[in-house]
């Protein structure tokens, strides 16, 4: 059964400082991994997509890496901001059939 | 840039009764997809459409789901007679043929209130 399993499940931090939200996928057969913006009541947004072959993808603030092997994925947050202030969800893409498995999200607050 | 339109924002409804939740996918996408969310709780897959049918289902979905693209750009999602645990965001998503490595795009959302 594809899984995905992110911690930690809550965040607070001080604007302007660094967070690393983590992620452990089963996805089979695995395409790729996704990493994704809710805020509250609102759809998710699509931050970065990474394939097996990719280690490291940046969107602005935003770092995603992976580890195909361990499969394992990481979100990187640089220099906070309240409007970071969301649900971020890691998201496993499998091919044929383009079906998605979420993650519950780390729900990260960022406060002055 | 084109997005992903769902209404309405939120839905009451008595237990029992059959909702149709409305979405208008983007133009250019072919691919599309009903997922929910109950409260404090994971986004989870209930069904995808491509090519006027069913490509997959949810054990989620069973015989009170239903879902239609009547005109070539409406996407619906119907309930036959709600119950009480169908209360959550219901959210529509689109992406393009083929496109593997591009965004799955999501609407805002229908909140689903049964009562």
């Amino acid at each position: 059964k594809n899984q995905v399993e992110q911690s930690p499940q809550s965040l607070i931090i001080l604007e302007g400082k660094n967070c690393t939200l983590q992620c452990n996928y089963t996805v089979s057969p695995f395409s790729n991994l996704r990493w994704y913006k809710q805020d509250t009541g609102r759809g998710p947004v699509s931050l970065t997509i990474m394939t097996f072959s990719e280690n490291t993808k940046s969107n602005g603030r935003y770092t995603a890496t992976l580890d195909a092997d361990t499969k394992q994925s990481s979100l990187h947050i640089t220099a906070s901001q309240l409007s970071d202030s969301a649900s971020y969800i890691c998201v496993g893409f499998t091919g044929g059939g383009n079906k998605l498995t979420f993650g519950t999200g780390t729900q990260l607050k960022v406060e002055l | 840039e084109p997005e992903v339109t769902q209404t309405p924002s939120h839905q009451v409804t008595q237990m029992g009764q059959e909702v149709i939740l409305r979405c208008v996918p983007i133009s250019n996408h072919l691919y599309f997809y009903w997922y929910r969310q109950i409260l404090g709780q994971k986004v989870e897959f209930l069904v995808s459409f491509y090519n006027n049918e069913i490509s997959e289902k949810s054990e989620i979905f069973d015989d009170q789901f239903s879902v239609e693209r009547p005109d070539g750009s409406n996407f619906t999602l119907k309930i036959r007679s709600t119950k009480l645990e169908d209360s959550a965001m219901y959210f529509c998503a689109s992406i393009k043929q083929g496109a593997s490595g591009s965004p799955l795009h999501f609407g805002n959302g229908t909140r689903l209130t049964v009562t």
